[in-house]
């Protein structure tokens, strides 16, 4: 099913702190998937991506997990700095090519110096 | 990395007139661009897939004749907001998608989104 438009749920986080940010998704057939962070007035930016084969990746200070049994993504912010604050999307692919993604409802974090 | 231009960032309008929105890829070709539609403290909802040189691909319940997409080259997608009434405003964002074999060819790249007020 697609994605519908609701109004986002707010984690806040100590400085210093580690975040997680949960998302569930809905198509069974994604097999690729995205976490992007949305800064206020901006448009989204990648942060890391993970395919259906994997059920874990790290980045810098992020790691993504998938559990594909229940259909759940996770991103994992370490050592969350005032600088990390913003609106975080999870977004599936069905075929990791050139279709559309869907996005998730969005996940606002907020770091408490 | 790849950039997306879009211009304008914010634009403010009488009810009745039309806006036009452009989304530019900067450094890449874009075959494919998409348009999405973000109200406050919601996700993005996509409303359109603009392919260069075809007509778009419009997302159910978005009228295509009240938002017109035109992708002439593959560095240009525009959206026209026609007759635009209070209810269009919104904040709208592109993205694009670059060739295979100069970008992550799974990685959408997004504009910095516009913001339509109408008055």
């Amino acid at each position: 099913g697609e994605s519908v438009g609701l109004h986002l749920p707010t984690l806040s986080v100590q400085e210093g702190d580690n975040s997680i940010i949960n998302c569930a998704y809905s198509n069974s057939a994604s097999d690729y998937f995205i976490w992007y962070k949305q800064e206020s007035g901006k448009g989204p930016q990648f942060i890391i991506d993970i395919r259906s084969n994997m059920d874990k990746r790290q980045g810098q200070r992020v790691t993504v997990l998938l559990n594909k049994t229940v259909k759940h993504l996770s991103l994992q912010i370490a050592a969350t700095q005032p600088g990390d604050s913003a609106v975080y999307f999870c977004a599936e692919n069905p075929s990791g090519g050139y279709q559309k993604v869907t996005f998730g409802i969005g996940t606002k974090l907020q770091v408490i110096p | 990395g790849a950039v997306v231009s879009q211009h304008p960032s914010w634009v403010i309008c009488k009810s009745g007139t039309s806006v036009k929105i452009e989304c530019r890829s900067l450094d890449f070709q874009a075959t494919t661009m998409f348009w999405y539609r973000q109200f406050p403290k919601q996700s993005l909802m996509l409303m359109a897939t603009s392919n260069e040189g075809s007509k778009a691909t419009y997302e159910q319940g978005v009228e295509k004749d009240k938002f017109l997409i035109n992708h002439a080259s593959l560095t240009l997608s525009t959206l026209t907001v026609t007759s635009a009434h209070p209810e269009d405003s919104s904040f709208y964002i592109c993205s694009a998608h670059g060739l295979a074999g100069v970008l992550a060819k799974n990685i959408q790249y997004f504009g910095a989104g516009t913001r339509l007020s109408v008055l």
